[in-house]
């Protein structure tokens, strides 16, 4: 079946294990930003979403870091599970009118 | 299934041919947006709509492609003169467009090849 994550760097991780993905965002001005879950065969689905007036957002088993300093972004997974395993994007806008992708990680869960 | 629905979601098409693709997004959604991925790429945005009215244009949309969405509800994509360049996955994401949150919720695509 068809990938989305083909040429993708990729991130390895134990079954229980947190992780962390990485995401560097290039327009200063943005001010909103997502991080989505992929799937092979789907579109993307959201997990969570933060402000650029945020430093830290939590949801369930996610956390969002943002650093508007370094333009930094991240996404930490706790006790990441075998479902956890997709391509992982975060998107940027700076007006709700566009958004941009990131090029998206490959996360894989070995049980 | 109240989701954003996508058809048809595979498109098999001759170069220089018409294709017309089509969204409905989640009911009462104000905002509409079109994508296009290719295989391991993000989601490249394409345009926009507020309700009835397209905001947005990326630059990279030749002449040849065109978005509509007529009242404010479902929206059309139709690409003229296909060409190899085109095949890629087509996404379609709504968003309620209230200000509180911009989660958009993305249909499943449509999957265009061009031969």
């Amino acid at each position: 079946g068809e990938s989305v994550g083909l040429h993708l760097p990729t991130l390895s991780v134990q079954e229980g294990d947190n992780s962390i993905i990485n995401c560097a965002y290039s327009n200063s001005a943005s001010d909103y930003f997502i991080w989505y879950k992929q799937e092979s065969g789907k579109g993307p689905q959201f997990i969570i979403d933060i402000r650029s007036n945020m430093d830290k957002r939590q949801g369930q088993r996610v956390t969002v870091l943002l650093n508007k300093t370094v333009k930094h972004l991240s996404l930490q997974i706790a006790a990441t599970q075998p479902g956890d395993s997709a391509v992982y994007f975060c998107a940027e806008t700076a007006n709700f009118n566009k958004f941009y992708f990131g090029s998206g990680t490959k996360l894989n869960v070995k049980p | 299934d109240t989701g954003v629905s996508q058809n048809p979601r595979h498109k098999i098409t001759k170069r220089g041919q018409n294709v017309t693709f089509r969204c409905d997004p989640i009911s009462e959604h104000n905002r509409l947006y079109w994508y296009r991925q290719t295989l391991g790429q993000g989601p490249e945005f394409l345009t926009y709509f507020q309700n009835e009215a397209q905001l947005e244009k990326s630059r990279l949309l030749s002449d040849r492609f065109s978005a509509e969405r007529p009242k404010g509800s479902f929206s059309t994509l139709e690409i003229q003169r296909t060409e190899q360049g085109d095949s890629a996955m087509y996404l379609c994401a709504s968003s309620p467009g209230t200000g509180q949150t911009e989660e958009q919720f993305f249909g499943p695509g449509t999957r265009l090849t061009v031969l």
